[in-house]
């Protein structure tokens, strides 16, 4: 059983551009959660997806920002008009029930 | 929203000697309290959790205990070993939605 998938693995934008991040959870796992990481900060939760539904987006700035669980393909974080601000490694967990939750390898995302 | 902070910040060991973590939270309404563990530019990975309804579980060398009514709870490794090494988080969610809140981590070194 593959683990959480991530691609790609580093992203450079420059600023003004768009930023897609995709996700592919274990089989199986249809409960997905997007977390930010700042350097030398702790994961900070952005949004929680299940099949096609946003639960949950509190922790997503509501500009620029919006995610995606299709019925089929992976989970997407879409960024647009990247600002320096958003230079960080974005992590996805997904979960089968939602409590133990798997992480990807994360998207460190550069805006230059 | 709920709060999880995570003390020391940075924590040095002798190999062989115990490690100890803990955690505060604010939201008496959380009942779900995983720790992950992140090597340098990895995932984090889940190595335990514990639900509110035990106040202690232990896996091999690492424990976790829980005190609900002072909303604390504690990592702790024994016989550490260098391989111990890399930034370990607390988080803490409700089993409605399982929105981790994580703290800001631990970095914890064992010397040989």
């Amino acid at each position: 059983n593959a683990g959480v998938m991530q691609n790609p693995r580093h992203l450079v934008r420059r600023r003004g551009q768009e930023a897609r991040l995709r996700c592919s959870p274990m089989k199986g796992h249809s409960h997905v959660y997007w977390y930010r990481q700042l350097p030398e900060e702790g994961l900070k939760f952005m949004v929680y997806l299940q099949k096609e539904n946003i639960i949950d987006e509190s922790g997503m700035p509501k500009e620029r920002f919006s995610a995606e669980f299709p019925k089929e393909g992976p989970s997407i974080l879409r960024i647009q008009q990247v600002v320096r601000g958003d230079s960080a490694a974005y992590f996805c967990a997904s979960s089968p029930q939602g409590d133990e939750q798997y992480f990807g390898p994360g998207t460190r995302l550069t805006v230059t | 929203g709920e709060n999880v902070e995570q003390h020391p910040s940075t924590l040095s060991v002798q190999e062989g000697d115990s490690a100890v973590i803990k955690c505060t939270y604010s939201d008496s309404a959380s009942n779900y309290f995983p720790w992950y563990k992140q090597e340098l530019g990895k995932r984090p990975q889940l190595i335990i959790d514990i639900r509110s309804n035990v106040g202690e579980k232990k896996d091999q060398r690492i424990a976790v205990t829980l005190n609900k009514t002072a909303k604390h709870f504690s990592l702790h490794i024994t016989e550490t070993q260098p391989e111990d090494s890399a930034v370990y988080f607390c988080a803490a969610a409700r089993s409605n939605d399982y929105k981790l809140s994580f703290g800001a981590g631990t970095t914890v070194t064992v010397r040989a």
